[in-house]
């Protein structure tokens, strides 16, 4: 079953402006991590935050963990035409270290020059 | 850096042929995957193993096996094609949480 659901499903932005993904989930969690996908390639990790987190960053990435509301947020600031690609939430299903991974359906995000 | 490599990028067998679909990584990972992704389905679990000869399976296993015999070595068998398999195979590997995915292998079955 797919725990993570982001939304929107596709985002279209101009090159320079940020853009902001979401992503819900619906059982506890001991963290939740983002990937991206160009197209037709493999999946790439971009960032992991604990369920005692709340805020991180790296580079031109920010996200956010609300695990009262079960949600995370990505932001990307400043985006390039190098963002355009596919992002997906996923959360591990239990909390121990051999736990299977699960995904969303991914968001589509097109940054155009 | 991980590498996690498998076997062919694109792969076209007919119906009804035994496919088998090789993932290699070469970072003494305990856990392996193995996830088709479709249009508007998102990556879906076929198989999880947690260590060798260890199994489990994911949310749509039907149609598939698995075998892990050596650590680093992960293979997805389809036991007789069918035209509903075409699709994306991405195959992955995961070490404190965070998973390292090959490059895909799109099946068609023809």
């Amino acid at each position: 079953s797919q725990q993570g659901e982001e939304d929107p499903q596709a985002l279209s932005i101009q090159e320079g402006e940020n853009a902001t993904m979401n992503c819900s989930y619906k059982t506890s969690i001991n963290n939740l991590q983002w990937y991206r996908q160009n197209s037709g390639r493999g999946l790439v990790h971009l960032i992991l935050i604990r369920s005692n987190e709340r805020e991180k960053h790296s580079g031109r990435l920010r996200v956010t963990l609300d695990t009262s509301k079960k949600s995370s947020s990505l932001l990307i600031t400043a985006s390039r035409a190098a963002d355009t690609a596919s992002y997906f939430c996923a959360t591990p299903l239990r909390a121990g270290a051999n736990s299977k991974l699960t995904f969303g359906k991914g968001i589509t995000l097109s940054v155009r020059p | 850096d991980v590498k996690v490599t498998q076997s062919s990028r694109y792969l076209v067998k007919r119906t009804g042929e035994k496919v088998f679909l090789e993932c290699v990584q070469d970072m003494d990972h305990e856990n392996m995957f193995w996830y088709r992704q479709d249009p508007g389905l998102g990556l879906r679990l076929i198989y999880f193993s947690y260590d060798v000869k260890m199994k489990e399976k994911g949310d749509i296993p039907e149609g598939y096996s698995v075998s892990r015999e050596k650590k680093e070595r992960f293979s997805l068998i389809l036991e007789s094609a069918s035209t509903n398999q075409t699709s994306m195979y991405l195959c992955a590997s995961s070490w404190d949480f965070k998973a390292f995915f090959g490059q895909g292998t799109r099946l068609t079955v023809v």
